[in-house]
């Protein structure tokens, strides 16, 4: 069964500084991952998607995010950080083939950045 | 916005009440989903609906009880909860059509769910 692992519960960053948001991930086969990020009080909203390509996938807000085949990662990245980026962030997976076809999200990391 | 709208933001229920939470989308997706947070766990996804037929049923409870009457609407019918099911229960929709796999779901704002 596939399943993602988002070993942060908690990440604090001071604005201005570099981000990192990890993620590791199971799946049979080659994998669609995604990030989303929750406002409080929101639904969840799209931020990036790797399918294929380009190992490094640029999304919105200035975020970026790295495939690492080898090491089963994809994890979400911003070179300098800002107040309201301060939310939940949700890495996803979803097998490109095979029976399994649903999207299976991590538990969330609560990303906090201070002024 | 996202283009899917949920109905209402904030529900408060007795265990023996009836009540529906009510999902809408607007972008000509073909594929639904109902899906629980709870906190600090991985969101739980409960049903799927494409085309109006339901695909999944991820091991749900029969308290919970999923109507699609059409591609657009999707509801989650509530009856005899329990306190554990209060939870952030979020719809949201997709574009599968051919069986891509590779498109981004929406998501509604959720309807945040208290059960006393």
């Amino acid at each position: 069964a596939q399943s993602v692992a988002q070993p942060e519960d908690q990440v604090n960053v001071a604005e201005g500084n570099p981000l990192t948001v990890k993620c590791t991930y199971s799946v049979s086969g080659n994998p669609y991952l995604f990030w989303y990020v929750q406002y409080p009080n929101r639904g969840l909203q799209f931020l990036l998607k790797y399918i294929t390509g380009d190992n490094l996938v640029k999304g919105s807000y200035g975020f970026e995010a790295e495939f690492n085949k080898s090491q089963t990662s994809f994890h979400l990245k911003k070179p300098s950080a800002l107040v309201s980026d301060s939310a939940l962030y949700f890495c996803a997976v979803r097998p490109s083939s095979g029976s399994a076809r649903q999207l299976t999200f991590g538990s969330g990391t609560q990303l906090t950045v201070l002024p | 916005e996202t283009g899917v709208t949920q109905t209402p933001r904030h529900l408060v229920m007795g265990m023996t009440n009836k009540k529906s939470l009510k999902c809408e989308q607007h972008l000509g997706h073909n594929a639904m989903y109902w899906y629980k947070q709870s906190a600090k766990k991985p969101l739980e996804l409960m049903f799927v609906y494409n085309f109006k037929e339901q695909t999944e049923n991820n091991s749900v409870p029969s308290r919970f009880s999923p109507e699609c009457p059409n591609s657009s609407h999707l509801f989650l019918h509530l009856h005899t909860l329990q306190p554990e099911d209060s939870a952030l229960y979020l719809c949201a929709s997709s574009q599968d059509r051919g069986g891509r796999r590779d498109t981004e779901a929406f998501f509604g704002q959720g309807t945040r769910l208290t059960v006393v």
